[in-house]
């Protein structure tokens, strides 16, 4: 139990163009989904967190505008990065949390694989 | 502010065991976890404690000293699949999730 997707993996994409990340939870609901980003040898850094039908509340110092993420359904948040630059590129990584999970305590995020995404 | 510290760094033996401390301020606490993350990989769920004491599980134990703000996690048997960052993180008073730095666990044969 406790799966979560994401898609794609990595992307490569060219500076200006917008590129779409999916994270979905698999086999559970996920009330609430967070989007992390992470560069490389650091620690991971919450971008926003969005709940199930509602805006999603960003981190002090992140776009919101730049980083569009929709969380539409109770199983899949899209994150869009707008206009990309090459200072975008990370591993950019979601998690989620929900009902009906055995294994962590209520509240444990449980993370997809990660996308990798290259602004040439 | 708040704040989680871990070691940056740690170096091991197979078979043998390590403790990886965390200690930690924060505003409130409702929980502490721990994540493996492996490199170019997303991070796993280890271990949760909330009450003071040794939760065990397999080779991997956590502690908690909420007294203390203090943690570790100790592993045993170590495997060379065990190298990999360990992230401490703590769940505040708001029930927001702080992250720590992480431990890079290095195993040699």
């Amino acid at each position: 139990g406790a799966v979560v997707s994401q898609h794609p993996s990595w992307v490569i994409c060219k500076s200006g163009t917008s590129v779409k990340i999916e994270c979905r939870s698999l086999d559970f609901q996920a009330t609430t989904m967070f989007w992390y980003r992470q560069f490389p040898k650091q620690s991971l850094m919450l971008m926003a967190t969005s709940n199930e039908g509602s805006k999603a509340t960003y981190e002090q110092g992140v776009e919101k505008d730049k980083f569009l993420i929709n969380h539409a359904s109770l199983t899949l948040s899209t994150l869009t990065v707008t206009s990309a630059h090459p200072e975008d590129s990370s591993f950019y990584i979601c998690s989620a949390s929900g009902t009906g999970l055995a294994g962590g305590p209520m509240d444990t995020q449980y993370f997809g694989p990660g996308t990798r995404l290259t602004v040439l | 502010g708040q704040n989680i510290d871990q070691p940056t760094e740690m170096t091991a033996t197979e078979g043998a065991i390590v403790q990886i401390n965390c200690t930690y301020q924060t505003s409130g606490f409702n929980g502490l976890f721990w994540y493996q993350q492996h490199a170019g990989e997303a991070p796993t769920f280890l271990s949760y404690n909330v009450l003071d004491g040794l939760e065990e599980k397999g080779r991997f134990s956590s502690f908690l000293s909420r007294s203390k703000g203090y943690s570790y996690l100790l592993l045993k048997e170590l495997q060379m699949k065990d190298s990999a960052s360990y992230l401490c993180a703590v769940r505040d008073g708001n029930y927001q999730l702080i992250w720590g730095a992480g431990t890079k666990l290095i195993i040699k044969p």
